[in-house]
């Protein structure tokens, strides 16, 4: 079992531009979750897809936008970079048949820099 | 959702006992408390989670006061590979899947 994996490793980008960001969850896994978490700091939560669509959104303006697939992989899209975009993006995948257990495994993380 | 309170920072010994305090007095009963932790350059890994009840996994144990305001996540024989940011994560079950909301956890140095 490869877990969560997320490509690319690491992402430079300008301000202004456009990123597109890549999940796949671990085997058996159909909700997916995204986080931003700049240095020194906690993980903050963007938002999360349960069958294709967005189930729950965090405090991010509507620059970040994403997508699930038939496959439960899941794409996060950011428009109009900022630098203070620039951070750590962890994608976590979970189960909805686990019920009230919320064991969200995490990948190892996009490094975006924005210049 | 409830806040929390946890140190910035502990230090502690190879193969010692380690306690990691939480307090979370705005917890509401349904609330589930989480723990995750971060090891250096990695993602969050999930380490143990409780209601009420003190819980054990192969990872940790997990000590809920009777009022619930606050827990304790017990590294029974702490190593090296323990050094990590330790995250306490009071969850509203809602019955369904909900998202986490990270503090900014408790460093833990463990000293060979």
């Amino acid at each position: 079992d490869a877990g969560v994996t997320q490509s690319p490793t690491h992402l430079i980008k300008t301000r202004g531009q456009q990123v597109t960001l890549r999940c796949s969850p671990k085997s058996g896994h159909d909700t997916v979750s995204w986080y931003q978490q700049a240095l020194g700091q906690g993980p903050q939560f963007i938002f999360q897809y349960y069958e294709e669509e967005e189930r729950q959104r965090g405090n991010f303006p509507d620059r970040f936008s994403g997508h699930q697939f038939p496959n439960y992989s899941s794409e996060l899209n950011v428009n109009a970079l900022l630098l203070g975009d620039s951070a750590l993006y962890l994608c976590a995948s979970s189960s909805e048949d686990r019920g009230f257990i919320n064991e969200q495994f995490f990948g190892p993380g996009t490094r975006l820099t924005v210049l | 959702d409830a806040k929390t309170t946890q140190p910035n920072s502990m230090e502690s010994n190879e193969e010692e006992p380690v306690h990691l305090p939480c307090n979370h007095s705005t917890i509401s009963g349904t609330d589930y408390i989480h723990w995750y932790r971060q090891l250096p350059s990695q993602g969050p890994e999930y380490v143990i989670h409780g209601l009420t009840s003190n819980v054990n996994n192969r990872m940790a144990s997990l000590a809920i006061a009777e009022d619930r305001k606050s827990s304790t996540l017990i590294l029974h024989r702490a190593t090296l590979r323990d050094a990590a940011v330790y995250y306490c994560i009071p969850e509203n079950y809602g019955g369904s899947q909900g998202n986490l909301i990270f503090g900014k956890g408790t460093k833990l140095s463990v000293k060979p």
